[in-house]
């Protein structure tokens, strides 16, 4: 299975755009890129997916390379609630219901 | 609200004795998953079931066990022989992945387990 290498932690400042680098060299071409974050002491939740174009809901924007080999999830304006750990995982489908391998991802500190 | 139940929130235990934690939902999902987290670790997949009377091992299936007799219910048991048992219990659930669109996975708030 591909995987992915995320920074250990980040810092930002409120309000300004954040960029959260994934690394997934491996990554074949049928696979897909999901997001979930985890606010302190609760459940994971999804954030967005793609496969190779950008794309954009209410929570962030997903940026996919074009060698596909690295992806950014972008926070626009970052609140206080967005400090979390937050984890890019791949996967084979687009179902998103299937095993998904969590990494250690990276832990978002923001800066009040 | 639809959700996902777990409780209680923090367990503890003796060593040697079996544990169950819970997990109920009322989203209508077929599909239910259970995780384990150990402190600045990633989640780790234990069971997952696709369909209510079936479930499959994840990648640390050995010490626990499961069982699926509906579909909004799934319970995990952790049992002695799980030599590491302390850690955060999350459990979630997604529609089938037959299921049209894209389904996501919903967690729980999790259990914290801790044996002492």
């Amino acid at each position: 299975d591909a995987k992915t290498t995320q920074p250990n932690s980040m810092e930002s400042n409120e309000e300004e755009p954040v960029h959260l680098p994934c690394n997934h060299s491996t990554i074949s071409g049928t696979d897909y890129i999901h997001w979930y974050r985890q606010l302190p002491s609760q459940g994971p939740e999804y954030v967005i997916h793609g496969l190779t174009s950008n794309v954009n809901n209410r929570m962030a924007s997903l940026a996919i390379a074009e060698d596909r080999k690295s992806s950014t999830l972008i926070l626009h304006r970052a609140t206080l609630r967005d400090a979390a750990v937050y984890y890019c995982i791949l996967t084979r489908s687009n179902f998103g219901n299937e095993k998904l391998t969590f990494g250690t991802g990276t832990r978002l500190t923001i800066i009040p | 609200d639809g959700g996902i139940t777990q409780s209680p929130k923090y367990l503890f235990r003796k060593e040697g004795q079996n544990v169950t934690l819970s997990c109920e939902q009322n989203l209508n999902h077929d599909a239910m998953y259970w995780y384990r987290q150990d402190p600045g670790q990633g989640l780790r997949l234990i069971y997952y079931s696709q369909i209510v009377n079936d479930f499959q091992k994840g990648d640390i299936a050995e010490g626990y066990s499961v069982s699926r007799e509906k579909k909004e219910s799934f319970p995990l048991t952790v049992t002695s022989a799980q030599k590491n048992p302390t850690a955060f219990y999350l459990c979630a659930s997604s529609k089938r992945q037959l299921a049209g669109g894209y389904n996501e996975q919903f967690f729980g708030p999790g259990t914290r387990l801790t044996v002492l």
